[in-house]
């Protein structure tokens, strides 16, 4: 399977804009890449996926990298609710299809 | 619309005791996934099911875990028996149909302890 890379942890202030990378340097050209968190004491929730172009939702936006190596999940104004971890999945058409789950960037919003 | 919903939310048993998970997931939606997450990891897949048929359960210990989904609804998962390695959160996801990009939902989870 395709693997991602995320730092561990990130912090933010309550407001600001987040920004979280996410490395996909053997990203497959059927590869989507999508995102989903996992606020406490919950199951993950999906948030965002993308292909080539940029995406946005009520939720975020999915800056993608032009060689695809890279891309960036953008929270634009983060609230306390926003608290979570959240996961970069790589998911390919067909048979790879599964959503493999790394250990995923801890985000802690401060007020 | 309600969610996937999963019973019990916690459960505490000692090791060798035997223990069964039920979920009820979004009606309508023909695939039903069991993962287990362990504590500071990302959930991982144990088994996944296409109505009442098994179509991915390469990473179930069959040994001791076991799965049914009758009648291509509801679904239990069972632990017989425990070891103290399988405390972790046992989250239950659905999905419309299973196919490519799919999105999944999941339910709140049932947090194990094996004593």
């Amino acid at each position: 399977d395709a693997k991602t890379t995320q730092p561990n942890s990130m912090e933010s202030n309550e407001e600001e804009p987040v920004h979280l990378p996410c490395n996909h340097s053997t990203i497959s050209g059927t590869d989507y890449i999508h995102w989903y968190r996992q606020l406490p004491s919950q199951g993950p929730e999906y948030v965002i996926h993308g292909l080539t172009s940029n995406v946005n939702n009520r939720m975020a936006s999915l800056a993608i990298a032009e060689d695809r190596k890279s891309s960036t999940l953008i929270l634009h104004r983060a609230t306390l609710r926003d608290a979570a971890v959240y996961y970069c999945i790589l998911r390919g058409g067909g048979s790879n299809y599964k959503l493999t789950f790394g250990k995923g960037t801890l985000l802690t919003v401060n007020p | 619309e309600a969610g996937v919903a999963q019973s019990p939310r916690y459960k505490i048993i000692e090791k060798r005791q035997s223990v069964a998970f039920w979920c009820n997931p979004i009606s309508g939606h023909a695939t039903l996934y069991w993962y287990q997450q362990i504590l500071g990891q990302g959930p991982k897949l144990l088994i996944q099911f296409q109505n009442n048929g098994v179509v991915d359960d390469s990473q179930l210990p069959k040994d001791r875990f076991s799965a049914e989904r009758l009648k291509g609804v509801d679904s239990t998962l069972k632990i017989q028996p425990a070891k103290l390695e399988d405390s972790a959160v046992y989250l239950c996801a659905s999905s419309l149909d299973g196919r490519d990009l799919d999105t999944q939902y999941f339910g709140p989870g049932t947090r194990l302890t094996v004593l």
